[in-house]
């Protein structure tokens, strides 16, 4: 059974880029949420997807998006890049979206934003 | 509002000693709660979860937590530390009116001497 994956492992972004990563779901899993991790906090929820719809979203603002592919798999994207949007970004997949589903997590996406 | 506090940002004991991590939650419906560890430079992992059934649950690596409504409390206990539990400690709370939303604590490192 694949682990939840995540690309790339690591990205550096100047001030005003855009940015995409990406995550593969979990054989069998058709929930994806994601999370921003700053550096020496807990991850904080930015949205979550299932079956290719935004089902719930966290305190970040519109640049912050998302997408969930037929094959579960999700895109995040963020738009115009902060200095503050430098983080540990992680998805995590779920076999559904309710809460009380033990959410499997990748590894992460570390973003440094100059 | 739902919100997590983890109490100790750093927790230091001596291989063989009991571990003791604590968490206090805030919810104004019947929460889920979780911990997660996390390695350096790795995602999440599950260690255990509460979802309304027994109070005490057991988790891996000889974790276990207990539910206390009274107290708001699920601390995170182990009876004897190894080198290899070190790492971050995060709590987290889920509520059936958030779906898929995890609100984490602030994370406690463990440290283990030997």
């Amino acid at each position: 059974e694949t682990g939840v994956t995540q690309s790339p492992t690591h990205l550096i972004k100047t001030r005003g880029q855009q940015v995409t990563l990406r995550c593969s779901s979990q054989s069998g899993h058709n929930t994806v949420s994601w999370y921003q991790q700053a550096l020496g906090q807990g991850p904080q929820f930015i949205f979550q997807y299932y079956r290719e719809e935004e089902n719930g979203r966290g305190n970040f603002p519109p640049r912050f998006s998302g997408l969930q592919f037929p094959n579960y798999s999700s895109e995040l994207n963020v738009n115009a890049l902060e200095l503050d949007d430098s983080a540990l970004y992680l998805c995590a997949s779920s076999p559904d979206p309710d809460t009380q589903e033990t959410q499997y997590f990748g590894p992460g996406t570390r973003l440094l934003v100059l | 509002a739902q919100s997590v506090t983890q109490l100790g940002s750093h927790v230091s004991v001596s291989e063989g000693a009991l571990v003791l991590l604590r968490c206090n939650y805030s919810s104004s419906v019947p929460p889920y709660l979780f911990w997660y560890v996390q390695y350096p430079n790795q995602g999440l992992q599950l260690l255990l979860k509460y979802t309304s059934a027994a109070t005490l649950v057991k988790g891996i690596n000889g974790f276990e937590a207990e539910f206390k409504k009274s107290e708001t409390s699920f601390h995170l206990t182990k009876p004897s530390a190894h080198m290899s539990d070190a790492a971050e400690y995060f709590c987290a709370l889920g509520v059936s009116s958030n779906t898929g939303k995890l609100i984490f604590g602030q994370g406690t490192t463990l440290q283990v001497k030997p």
